[in-house]
């Protein structure tokens, strides 16, 4: 079966430090993977999504980078963080190839606060 | 572009009784729909979908939503809730024939169950 880990489970950090958020999947091969924050009090933004290793694509001009070293590896960065950096950031995988009708699977999260 | 209205923010129900969580969507194209479901410090998971056929689709615990195409609404039902029910549910949208997914979240609507 298929997990989706993502660590720290949670991060304070001092404005103007760097960020680094790690996702990693188990159990399959190739898949569409997803980085989203979650703010309090809004919806899910979507950031940034990748189909293939290397291959990433912004939704949302930030200072916040993504990248997918390996097949099942999503590494969400920052040179320097900002107050408005806090949230809560999720991480998901979908079956690659399978069109837009799938179920999207989330990570357990990593709530971020930025002091 | 797609946009998703959950206009309320929190629903407080009492156990055993009916609640109807409401998903007005807004899109140019067609679109596959799904409602979320968040547990505290949790991540997402999926509830149901909506993607052809029947327009009453049921879901896994109890839940049930209707699709309605002239009134754009994708409302969330249940007959009887209970306290385990209390979380966040998200409503989303997928436009149709895309070969990848990119979900569209309302801001969400907590349901607070008590006793």
């Amino acid at each position: 079966s298929q997990t989706i880990h993502q660590w720290p489970a949670t991060l304070v950090q001092p404005v103007g430090s760097p960020l680094s958020l790690e996702c990693t999947v188990e159990g399959t091969s190739n898949p569409n993977l997803y980085w989203y924050r979650q703010a309090a009090g809004r919806g899910l933004q979507l950031l940034f999504y990748s189909v293939g290793i290397g291959q990433i694509s912004s939704e949302v001009p930030q200072n916040l980078s993504a990248s997918r070293p390996q097949d099942r590896q999503f590494i969400l960065s920052s040179k320097k963080l900002l107050l408005s950096d806090s949230g809560f950031y999720l991480c998901a995988w979908t079956l690659p190839g399978q069109g837009s009708y799938n179920e999207q699977f989330f990570g357990p999260g990593t709530r971020l606060t930025v002091l | 572009a797609q946009s998703v209205t959950q206009l309320d923010s929190q629903v407080p129900v009492f156990e055993e009784a009916p609640v109807e969580l409401r998903c007005n969507y807004s899109s140019s194209v067609s679109v596959y729909l799904f409602w979320y479901v968040q547990y505290p410090n949790q991540g997402l998971q999926l509830l149901l979908k909506y993607l052809s056929g029947s327009t009453l689709v049921k879901g896994i615990n109890g839940f049930e939503a209707e699709f309605n195409k002239s009134q754009t609404s994708f409302h969330l039902r249940k007959p009887s809730v209970h306290i385990s029910d209390t979380a966040e549910y998200f409503c989303a949208v997928s436009e149709m024939n895309t070969g990848f997914q990119k979900l569209v979240f309302g801001t969400g609507t907590r349901l607070l169950v008590s006793p």
